[in-house]
């Protein structure tokens, strides 16, 4: 079946514009995450939405940052006014219904790179 | 802040060996702990999700256990092979709708 899809895989942009990615994940998933990796470093938790809660933004870096989950389903995260930075790989993952029991099915990422 | 911790950072192996890793976690507050392989140029794929005390878990030559009393678990790999080779993350979940924290991971490379 479909995995997670996001779009774009790679994006280039220059610093002050804004970006948008696109998680599209399995259907029937409940949860959805998204992480970053930046050079040389672990996979950082930025966001993460369960079904219809309020999602916890804890991991989002600053302001700039944000991201919704329209109908339940495909994400968006957004970034304004982007610095260099914010150059990284960006993970989606989604996780069927089961809670912490059930593991995470990861995107293949979307490159960010900021001239 | 909860910190994972694994060990070693990245490790260089020959086809054949068998060898093993650890990932420290805080032991209060434990729900569930996850261990994923993630292969360059990939995505992170799931290996095990394991919640109980003393756990131990197999996947082919891969293995694992749980131990959350101290707050540790080890993965095996038996007979390396170069297809192995990948960075092993493990995560944490510390309660039952909270996000996963991850580990560094540990970099393994497996030679012929």
């Amino acid at each position: 079946g479909a995995g997670v899809s996001q779009s774009p895989s790679n994006k280039v942009t220059e610093k002050g514009k804004d970006v948008e990615l696109r998680c599209d994940p399995i259907s029937g998933h409940t949860a959805l995450y998204w992480y970053r990796q930046s050079l040389g470093q672990g996979l950082e938790f930025l966001i993460y939405f369960q079904g219809n809660s309020a999602p916890d933004k804890s991991g989002l870096p600053s302001d700039r940052f944000s991201a919704e989950r329209t109908g339940g389903s495909v994400s968006t995260l957004t970034i304004q006014r982007t610095q260099q930075e914010d150059s990284a790989v960006y993970l989606c993952a989604s996780s069927p219904p089961g809670g912490v029991n059930q593991p995470q099915h990861f995107g293949d990422g979307t490159r960010l790179s900021i001239l | 802040i909860l910190n994972v911790e694994q060990s070693p950072q990245s490790l260089h192996v020959q086809e054949g060996d068998s060898t093993n890793f650890t990932c420290s976690f805080p032991s209060s507050n434990f729900y569930a702990l996850h261990w994923y392989r993630w292969e360059t140029a990939k995505s992170p794929e799931a290996l095990f999700v394991m919640t109980l005390n003393g756990d131990e878990k197999k996947k082919g030559r891969i293995s694992a256990t749980l131990n959350t009393k101290e707050g540790y678990s080890y993965l095996y790999i038996k007979g390396s092979q170069p297809e192995d080779s990948a960075t092993y993350l493990c995560a944490f979940h510390t309660g039952t709708a909270s996000k996963l924290t991850f580990g560094t991971g540990t970099r393994l490379q497996v030679t012929l």
